[in-house]
This record gives structure tokens, C-alpha cells and sequence, in this order.
């Protein structure tokens, strides 16, 4: 079946580190893929998507590039801050007539001052 | 514009008895989704409905059951609470389905459930 692996965390940087989380999936058929973001608290908010093989989805700084061919949807940024500490999720959808996402496991980002 | 809403935002039931979640989508959006998210994983899908009508079911035990109302808010019920029922339950909306996506999916805050 359908499978999302994260890289696992914690993961500590220094503020203005470049940031890279690992994702990769199983599946059949052509899925959309996202990241989300959760704020200790608070519920998802979607952070990027990529709907076909070599689409770039980029929001806030944060970047992530659908490889078809290595099967990964890998999420970076140039420069963190702490703000952006929070666990991230990759998720993949849209196979079937469904809405149905499956997530990873999820990845604890910290950055410190 | 509001987002998704969900009651209450926080509740504590005992073993066995029962419990309702609430779910308003934003507006404009007709399908609604639940999840379990247990503290440390990521969140696992338990319903979609669509237009009123059931479009996916997770592996989840006949104990949860799930309703869409004309106004697309939706329901949440789980009968028989166990100690491991304990989650944070999301709801998601988004505008329609169709097959191939892109199902871009908002989430509300989220209902913490604890069972004692």
C-alpha cells in the first residue's frame, strides 16, 4: 500500500543553518504530495504541494521538488529561523477518488538563537 | 475568511462511555475529513465524506462512526471509549474530490480526547 518515511528527529540547527528533511513515499498511480506544519498546540497547516513529477511547491522560504524517480519530496530552506521550530509532516493524497492523506511519521525541527 | 472550527477544544471521558466531536469546514468547502493524531505520530485518516455521502473509510473499528450534515459541518462519534482512543482528533475540509487531486486539505485546531 501507500507509504510516506521521514527522516526521524530531532533535528537541532543554529538559527540561519540550512535545513533539509528527508521524505519519501510509496505509491501507486501519480499522488499529490505536501508538507505540513504543526506549532505546539495547534493543528496542520499546509505548508507546500507539488501535484506532478518535477513540480516545485515553495512557501515561506521553505522549498520541496516531486522526484519521480527517486520517489522523494525532500523539504529545505536556505536559512532557518527559530520561528520555524515545529514538526513537520509529509503527507501524500489523491490516488482514487478519495481525499484520504497519508502522513509520515513526522520530523521535530528545533533551531536555537 | 474563517478556517475550519472544531468543539469542543479539549475533553476528558471515562472507559466506555461516549463521545461527539464537532466539525464546521470553511466555507464553500463540501468535503470534510477526520484524523487521529496520538501524541508523537503523525495523523492517521479515519473518514471522508463528500456531498453528505461517506467517500472513504480508514482502518478504523466499527466504534467510530462519522455524519455530514446539509450545512457540511460534520460529526465525529466513537462509542465504547478506550484508554488508547486517547488523540488529538483533526477534522479537514477541503473545496471537492476528484481523482488525481490535488485534495489540498485544511485543518481545523483539533479536539484533544483523553481517556481515563
Amino acid at each position: 500500500g501507500n507509504s510516506v518515511t521521514q527522516m526521524e528527529g530531532p533535528v537541532t540547527l543554529s538559527e540561519e543553518a540550512f535545513l533539509t528533511i528527508n521524505c519519501t513515499y510509496t505509491a501507486t498511480g501519480y499522488p499529490s504530495l505536501f508538507w505540513y506544519v504543526q506549532y505546539p498546540g495547534e493543528g496542520l497547516q499546509l505548508l507546500l504541494k507539488a501535484t506532478k513529477a518535477d513540480d516545485k511547491g515553495s512557501n515561506k522560504g521553505f522549498e520541496a521538488t516531486y522526484r519521480k524517480e527517486t520517489t522523494s519530496f525532500h523539504l529545505e530552506k536556505g536559512s532557518v529561523q527559530v520561528s520555524d521550530s515545529a514538526v513537520y509532516f509529509c503527507a501524500l493524497g489523491g490516488s482514487g477518488n478519495t481525499g484520504k492523506l497519508i502522513f509520515g511519521q513526522g520530523t521535530t525541527l528545533q533551531v536555537k538563537p | 475568511d474563517a478556517g475550519v472550527t472544531q468543539s469542543p477544544t479539549h475533553l476528558i471521558k471515562t472507559r466506555g462511555q461516549h463521545v461527539t466531536l464537532r466539525c464546521s469546514p470553511i466555507s464553500g468547502h463540501k468535503s470534510v475529513s477526520w484524523y487521529q493524531q496520538v501524541l508523537g505520530q503523525g495523523p492517521q485518516f479515519i473518514f471522508q465524506y463528500y456531498e453528505k455521502e461517506e467517500r472513504g473509510r480508514g482502518n478504523f473499528p466499527d466504534r467510530f462512526s462519522a455524519r455530514q450534515f446539509p450545512n457540511y459541518s460534520s460529526e465525529l462519534n466513537v462509542n465504547a471509549l478506550l484508554l488508547g482512543d486517547s488523540a488529538l482528533y483533526l477534522c479537514a475540509s477541503s473545496h471537492q474530490i476528484r481523482q488525481g487531486g490535488p485534495y489540498e486539505q485544511y485543518f481545523g485546531p483539533g479536539t484533544r480526547l483523553t481517556v481515563t
